[in-house]
């Protein structure tokens, strides 16, 4: 059974510095990976979907990288803002019977402090 | 409309009470979920549907009831909740391809409290 992992639980970093987000999983034997975004009492929000042969996927200030032997996953957040709290999750997936299975993390509640 | 839009956002209802949580995507996707989100714990995938047809049903509770009439619109019905049933409920829908989940998007949930 897959199981992913998110340290920290809970992160508080001033203005401006970097943030460094991980998500470890069991089974190296994924399809993809996604990271999301949720506001409190709001939905998800996609960031960023890295497929199995990738290695990182960049969009403006993030970028995530993935080490499918290590069973990691990182997000890097730079120049964090205020706007960058919210908590973030990563779901690791793979293929089952035709179609595919996601494994959520518990998630990283990060606040950016001015 | 853009994405996936659920309704309502909030419901309150009574352990007697039927009633029912839609979800509609405008992205074209083949494949809808529902999720369930307690506080303090990760998503846990309730139901998936594929070209409107059931394909996961993970040990859900058969007061949840859910239903896909084509692949835009999914529902959840409930009857009979209990109090621990209170939870944000988020519907999210994909493209299936090659036989994985595909980028998932996310409605902004239904909360749902039940007394």
């Amino acid at each position: 059974k897959q199981e992913v992992t998110q340290i920290p639980a809970a992160l508080s970093v001033p203005e401006g510095e970097n943030l460094v987000l991980n998500c470890s999983f069991t089974d190296s034997a994924i399809y993809n990976l996604q990271w999301f975004r949720q506001d409190p009492g709001k939905g998800l929000t996609s960031l960023l979907l890295i497929q199995s042969s990738q290695r990182e996927q960049t969009s403006g200030r993030l970028n995530a990288s993935l080490d499918k032997s290590s069973g990691r996953s990182t997000l890097y957040i730079a120049a964090s803002q205020p706007g960058d709290s919210a908590t973030y999750l990563c779901a690791v997936g793979w293929k089952i019977e035709g179609w595919g299975k996601l494994q959520f993390g518990a998630g990283t509640q990060v606040v950016v402090t001015p | 409309e853009t994405g996936v839009t659920q309704t309502p956002r909030h419901l309150v209802m009574g352990m007697t009470n039927k009633k029912s949580l839609k979800c509609e995507q405008h992205l074209g996707h083949n494949a809808m979920y529902w999720y369930k989100q307690s506080a303090k714990k990760p998503l846990e995938l309730m139901f998936v549907y594929s070209l409107e047809e059931r394909v996961e049903n993970n040990s859900v509770p058969s007061r949840f009831s859910p239903e896909c009439p084509n692949s835009s619109h999914l529902f959840l019905h409930l009857h009979t909740l209990q109090p621990e049933d209170s939870a944000l409920y988020l519907c999210a829908s994909s493209q299936l391809t090659g036989g994985g989940t595909g980028e998932l998007f996310f409605g902004e949930g239904s909360r749902l409290t039940v007394l």
